[in-house]
């Protein structure tokens, strides 16, 4: 069974700080998705990082792909309190006979002012 | 209407009733997507259509009957549920299931099982 495990599973933080979350397998993914989940909405989808290594930029998000394709990483600078939500990774598997996504349980990020 | 919809937004239901959600997506895809998220659990795909036919059921139980008309509707018709079922039901879109896996999710359904 694939596991996505994502940490921490919580973080409060001041307006202006940095911050980094994790998302790690065992498992080797074709791609890897970053949703954003506010209460009370579905997720929406922020990145897909589908080559090994590769970096991507949001404006103040940068998100990263392992080397090896079984782990990521977003980096938020200067944390702004619209920034605050529920940050779910998702792993697609093109080995499976469906393709479908893991998800991670996400982590709860709370920005104050 | 853009995007992918889902009616009704809340539901509060007995074990002994029947109900059905509603999902619509606007955007061209041809597969589709029932999740369910519980609070301390990961999203749980529960049912996939792709191209209108049912590719994936996991072991969901038979209390939750899902029906796709066309590629653009998804319904979940739900009989005799049990508490443990309240939890926020999540309808999702994709172009092309199984390419980049992009997916593209609607508002959810809070559904509370009394």
């Amino acid at each position: 069974t694939q596991l996505l495990e994502q940490s921490p599973q919580f973080l409060s933080i001041q307006e202006g700080e940095n911050l980094t979350v994790y998302c790690n397998s065992s498992s080797v993914f074709s791609s890897l998705q970053w949703y954003r989940q506010e209460p009370g909405e579905g997720p929406v989808l922020l990145v897909t990082v589908v080559t090994g290594g590769e970096v991507k930029k949001l404006k103040r998000l940068t998100f990263q792909f392992g080397d090896a394709r079984k782990d990521s990483s977003l980096h938020i600078t200067a944390a702004q309190p619209g920034d605050t939500g529920l940050y779910l990774c998702a792993g697609a598997d093109y080995g499976g006979s469906q393709g479908n996504l893991i998800f991670g349980k996400g982590t709860k990020l709370s920005v104050k002012p | 209407e853009t995007g992918v919809t889902q009616t009704p937004r809340h539901l509060v239901m007995g074990m002994t009733n029947k109900k059905s959600l509603k999902c619509e997506q606007h955007l061209g895809h041809n597969a589709m997507y029932w999740y369910k998220q519980s609070a301390k659990k990961p999203l749980e795909l529960m049912f996939v259509y792709s191209l209108e036919e049912r590719v994936e059921n996991n072991s969901v139980p038979s209390r939750f009957s899902p029906e796709c008309p066309n590629s653009s509707h998804l319904f979940l018709h739900l009989h005799t549920l049990q508490p443990e079922d309240s939890a926020l039901y999540l309808c999702a879109s994709s172009q092309g299931q199984g390419l980049l896996g992009e997916q593209f999710f609607g508002p959810g359904t809070r559904l509370t099982v009394l």
